[in-house]
């Protein structure tokens, strides 16, 4: 089945800067790669996505780019602020499974 | 559109009972997703229901089970609660799975046990 890692598992990023989150896939028929953010006490809330016919996406301040050879995909955030800290979550979902294999979570801190 | 809800927020159990979670998925979503969160495992997926049918499952005993009603809304059971089934259950919906796989997640139950 799928695994997905992701890297890293927190990050601290003074506001203002840049966060880069990573993850890899094993699965090469996934072909749907979305982000979510988790705040405290919510749940996972989806902030962008990208198939796999997509090489990059952006909205704003973020952006997603996807290599399908390497199998990897990353999570671009850029003028972080305060209200950017979270968990963020990658997934990848196999169509065949009908399902979404998420990374392990990384802790985004955004200091003033 | 009103977002996916799930009630209750939280519960608390002991061991050896039985618990029921509800999800109302977005309107006109047909698809149900149960995911387990915790801090050691992560977000596990549990299942999936489609029109009613269970369309894929997670690596789960079949303590944990789950329906889907003709108005799309899900239920998950869990029965003879151990401790490691404290967790954030979270339901997601989707319109159809396939294509249009944009998973939308509720606020989660917080299931304790005791």
């Amino acid at each position: 089945g799928e695994n997905v890692e992701q890297h890293p598992s927190t990050l601290s990023v003074q506001e203002g800067d840049s966060a880069v989150i990573k993850c890899t896939y094993s699965d090469s028929a996934s072909n749907y790669f979305p982000w979510y953010k988790q705040e405290l006490g919510k749940g996972p809330q989806l902030i962008i996505d990208i198939r796999s016919n997509v090489g990059e996406k952006k909205d704003q301040r973020i952006a997603v780019t996807l290599n399908k050879t390497a199998k990897h995909f990353s999570l671009h955030i850029t003028e972080t602020q305060p209200e950017d800290s979270a968990v963020y979550f990658c997934a990848a979902y196999t169509g065949t499974a009908s399902k979404l294999t998420f990374g392990t979570g990384t802790r985004l801190q955004v200091t003033l | 559109k009103a977002g996916v809800t799930q009630t209750p927020r939280y519960l608390i159990k002991t061991r050896g009972q039985q618990v029921t979670l509800s999800c109302s998925p977005i309107s006109g979503h047909r698809s149900v997703s149960w995911y387990q969160q915790t801090p050691g495992q992560g977000l596990q997926f549990l299942f999936e229901y489609f029109s009613e049918t269970q369309r894929n499952k997670g690596n789960f005993p079949g303590r944990f089970s789950g329906r889907q009603f003709s108005n799309s809304r899900s239920e998950m059971n869990v029965s003879t609660l151990e401790l490691g089934d404290s967790a954030l259950y979270l339901c997601a919906s989707s319109q159809s799975g396939g294509h249009h796989n944009e998973q939308f997640f509720g606020p989660g139950t917080r299931l304790t046990v005791l």
